[in-house]
This record gives C-alpha cells, sequence and structure tokens, in this order.
C-alpha cells in the first residue's frame, strides 16, 4: 500500500461545479496534510493546510479532515478552467518526512 | 521576499557526468527538502536537512546522490555518473520551524535534469 493515495484522474467537471478530489494516507500518526497544485510545466504551489479534523474554508476550496478514516479532501467550488491543474496531497509522516500522492488531473470545461 | 531559488533551471548531462544542482531556500527558513518528480508524477522525497544536518535521506536512489548544506542555508544535491533514469526535474522546498514543527513547505522552479 502507498502511503499517500490519490482517485486516479483524470477529472472533468464544467465551469461553474463543484470538483471533488480525494486522498487517503496510510501513516496514522500524521498530524499535518497539504494539498498543492501544479501547473504544467510548473512547480507545486500550496493551496491549502490543514492539522485538525473538519473543514476548512479559503475562498472557493474547502479542505476536509478526518483522522479517524485517514482520509483528507478538496472542493473547488464554482470551478474555473484556471483551475485545470494537478492537484497534490501531501502528508508530514510521524516520522516528519512529507510524502506526496500521485495528483489528480482535473479539467475544468467551458 | 525572495522565494526559493535553484539553479541551473535546466541541465543536459553526458551519461557518466556528475552534476551539482543548488537550492537557495527562503531567509530564515530551517527545514530543506529535496524531491524528485518524474513526468506525470508526484514530487518524490528525497533527503531533508533542518539546519546543517541531514536528518533523513532515506530518499536517494543510491550512493550516487549526495546532498550537503554546510552551513545550513544554501544546498546542493550532487550525482555522480548520471544515468538516464536520472533524468526527471529536481524540486527544492523549504520550510519554518517553530517549536521544533515544520509547517508548510515552498517549492523552488526547479531543475529539469536530461541525461543523454
Amino acid at each position: 500500500q502507498k502511503e499517500v493515495e490519490q482517485n486516479s484522474g483524470p477529472l472533468s467537471v464544467p465551469e461553474g461545479a463543484i470538483a471533488s478530489l480525494n486522498c487517503t494516507y496510510s501513516d496514522r500518526g500524521s498530524q499535518s496534510f497539504f494539498w498543492y497544485r501544479q501547473y504544467s510545466g510548473k512547480s507545486p504551489e500550496l493551496i491549502m493546510s490543514i492539522y485538525s479534523n473538519g473543514d476548512k474554508e479559503d475562498g472557493r476550496f474547502t479542505a476536509q479532515l478526518n483522522k479517524a478514516s485517514q482520509y483528507v479532501s478538496l472542493l473547488i467550488r464554482d470551478s474555473q478552467p484556471s483551475d485545470s491543474a494537478t492537484y497534490l496531497c501531501a502528508v508530514k509522516t510521524s516520522y516528519d518526512k512529507v510524502i506526496f500522492g500521485p495528483g489528480t488531473s482535473l479539467s475544468v470545461i467551458p | 521576499g525572495a522565494g526559493v531559488s535553484q539553479s541551473p533551471r535546466y541541465k543536459v548531462a553526458k551519461r557518466g557526468q556528475d552534476v551539482a544542482l543548488r537550492c537557495d531556500p527562503i531567509s530564515g527558513h530551517v527545514s530543506l527538502f529535496w524531491y524528485q518528480q518524474a513526468l506525470g508524477q508526484g514530487p518524490e522525497f528525497l533527503t531533508y536537512f533542518q539546519n546543517e544536518a541531514q536528518l533523513d535521506k532515506s530518499g536517494l536512489p543510491s550512493d550516487r546522490f549526495f546532498a550537503e548544506r554546510p552551513e545550513g542555508s544554501v544546498s546542493t544535491l550532487k550525482i555522480q555518473r548520471t544515468q538516464q533514469e536520472d533524468s526527471a526535474v529536481y524540486l527544492c522546498a523549504s520550510s519554518l520551524v517553530v517549536r521544533g514543527r515544520s509547517y508548510e513547505q515552498y517549492f523552488g522552479p526547479g531543475t529539469r535534469l536530461t541525461v543523454t
């Protein structure tokens, strides 16, 4: 089992819809969780960090964390074509290493 | 302030050559990380430092890979006797540490290494 898994893409949503991205992780001791956006040919850019169970909202983005289920998600409301990118889930494990998932490619169709 | 910088941005090496990739972290960021990213994959952890101490090098793929951060600021990732499978983008990231806990990582633009 990989340490961080994400639902395989590509994920296509129409403009204005909600995009839902999911991530599971294996280390129960993990305490810090991050979502990064990566455009083709660019480096990852931090969108959200979440440390506690529940929801955290920032503009059109909402991160959700459920430590009991070892699950973290990212919702993007009112999706725009400029949101088309690969979204990377990253987990800081109990041994202080940050592990990235393989990424989910999102395409927002105008 | 300035973000993480990396140089060179692109490097073409002939198989068997040694290369050195440089990372200049955000000022004041104690933690520094190196990742390798193959096309279509997520970044794979290579190694990380807190100040000058290399705390984890478990991701380095072979003993041809070596990283250092002698003064706790700039870091160099060296690859000896490059092989074609070393072709990838090498990403550097840095983060703050507060009371022993490191926070969000900020990435540099990466170095794209092509081994021919």
